[in-house]
């Protein structure tokens, strides 16, 4: 079935490092969505990507989705102990005749003060 | 503005026991998930709801898994009867369906209902 990979799966970083998680999918996506989970949280939408080879900023963070439209990754400059969490990469998809969001199992970051 | 709801946040049973979960989304959202996340893993679909209609059940196991969403508004997620492996978080999200497929359709996660089946 489809697959959306996420690597990877644990990053620990001294705090002022950059950190990057990749997500690829085994099939080209419609959009890709970027979520943030912190400790004993739920899921917080951070961003939607739609457009090939799309590039946003929020602060610290980039988002960048793939040419193919089937690859995507978030990049942070300058990590900060508030960055802790794990990030998961939602893509959407049709399948099964079904709109599908299939979230990819999350890198989880450690920061280091 | 009120989040998503859900309850109760924590449940123990054992197995073989029925369980029921709770969720009230947030105001004028007219799509509501159900979500299983398994420790380490990312959230599963297991059932979409657009207004009251089920859209989406696909990955619900039928066999002991129902839900239902009386009026386009709550929802409760029914196991019976659980077993070991039940045992997860149990998330309900909601978002606001706009017109075409490329919308933003953000969806909006309560804290969950971690369920420990012994």
């Amino acid at each position: 079935g489809q697959q959306v990979m996420q690597i990877p799966q644990y990053q620990h970083v001294q705090e002022g490092e950059d950190f990057t998680t990749y997500c690829n999918s085994s099939t080209t996506l419609s959009n890709i969505q970027w979520y943030k989970q912190r400790p004993g949280g739920h899921p917080v939408f951070l961003i939607q990507l739609v457009k090939s080879g799309e590039v946003k900023k929020q602060k610290r963070l980039t988002f960048q989705f793939g040419e193919a439209k089937k690859n995507s990754s978030l990049h942070i400059t300058a990590t900060q102990t508030t960055d802790v969490g794990t990030y998961f990469c939602a893509g959407k998809t049709f399948s099964g005749g079904y709109n599908k969001l299939i979230f990819g199992a999350g890198t989880r970051l450690a920061v280091h003060p | 503005e009120a989040g998503v709801v859900q309850s109760p946040r924590y449940k123990i049973i054992e197995k073989k026991q029925p369980v029921a979960f709770w969720c009230n989304p947030i105001s004028g959202h007219n799509t509501l998930y159900w979500y299983l996340q398994n420790l380490g893993q990312g959230p599963e679909l297991l059932i979409r709801y657009e207004n009251e209609e089920a859209v989406d059940d696909s990955q619900l196991p039928k066999d002991r898994f129902s839900a239902e969403r009386l009026k386009g508004v709550d929802s409760t997620l029914k196991i019976q009867p659980a077993e070991l492996g039940d045992s997860a978080v149990y998330l309900c999200a909601s978002s606001l369906k706009g017109p075409g497929t490329g919308s933003n359709e953000t969806q909006y996660f309560g804290p969950g209902t971690r369920l420990l089946v012994l």
